[in-house]
């Protein structure tokens, strides 16, 4: 049963562009979000997250948007640059810090960035 | 600085072999786990530790033993390698957030 998943497996943006990196869950209990971002032959890095009391966070070119009644997040990246490709893995967690330390992760999303 | 080092990066076992997967972390994080990486499955939990001297399993502990005798260290066993056990594993700590080790491609013939 995954709670947390990512139905795109790859996408292919052209730089410049908007990428638009999907994720669903099923689990109500889930309060916090995560996006980790993963090269190759690298451990995954943390990119940015939202609790469930916001529906939009920023960073830079990321955002990610929370819809809790769609039970539904999205990675914006704008504008896309190539160094963004990669594999994005969505995780979520419980509120409480024993839940946060047992993400539930996606499948990952990988992500091309062509010039 | 290291923060979390796993070792080796590669390793292939014949089934039945046991192994011991090492991850070190310099940074005094209480919290260690492993995940293991699969194609279409996302990272998955096999067993993680509050401290030294407490580990309990995650969702796919079958097949593995850790222990945790110091803060720094907490290693992964695989007792008799099954092909099933075919995975990249990550070791992580978390404070507030997780850092992840760079992995250990596994591959069991």
């Amino acid at each position: 049963d995954q709670q947390v998943k990512q139905n795109s497996p790859s996408l292919s943006v052209q730089e410049g562009r908007i990428s638009i990196l999907n994720c669903d869950y099923t689990n109500s209990m889930f309060d916090y979000f995560l996006w980790y971002k993963k090269y190759p032959a690298e451990g995954p890095t943390f990119l940015i997250s939202i609790s469930s009391i916001k529906d939009k966070n920023e960073d830079g070119r990321f955002t990610v948007f929370l819809n809790k009644s769609a039970k539904h997040l999205s990675l914006h990246i704008v504008p896309s640059q190539p160094g963004d490709s990669a594999v994005y893995f969505c995780a979520a967690s419980p509120a409480s810090i024993q839940g946060a330390q047992k993400l539930v992760f996606g499948q990952g999303t990988r992500l091309t960035i062509n010039p | 600085n290291a923060g979390v080092t796993q070792t080796p990066k590669f390793q292939v076992l014949k089934t039945g072999q046991s192994m011991t997967l090492q991850c070190a972390q310099d940074m005094n994080h209480e919290y260690m786990s492993w995940y293991r990486q699969d194609p279409g499955m996302g990272l998955r939990l096999i067993h993680y530790s509050v401290g030294a001297g407490i580990t309990d399993q995650g969702e796919v502990p079958n097949g593995y033993n850790v222990s945790r005798s110091t803060t720094e260290d907490f290693p992964l066993r695989l007792l008799s390698a099954a092909p099933s056990q075919t995975s990249v594993y990550f070791c992580a700590t978390f404070r507030g957030g997780y850092t992840f080790g760079s992995g250990t491609r596994l591959t069991v013939v």
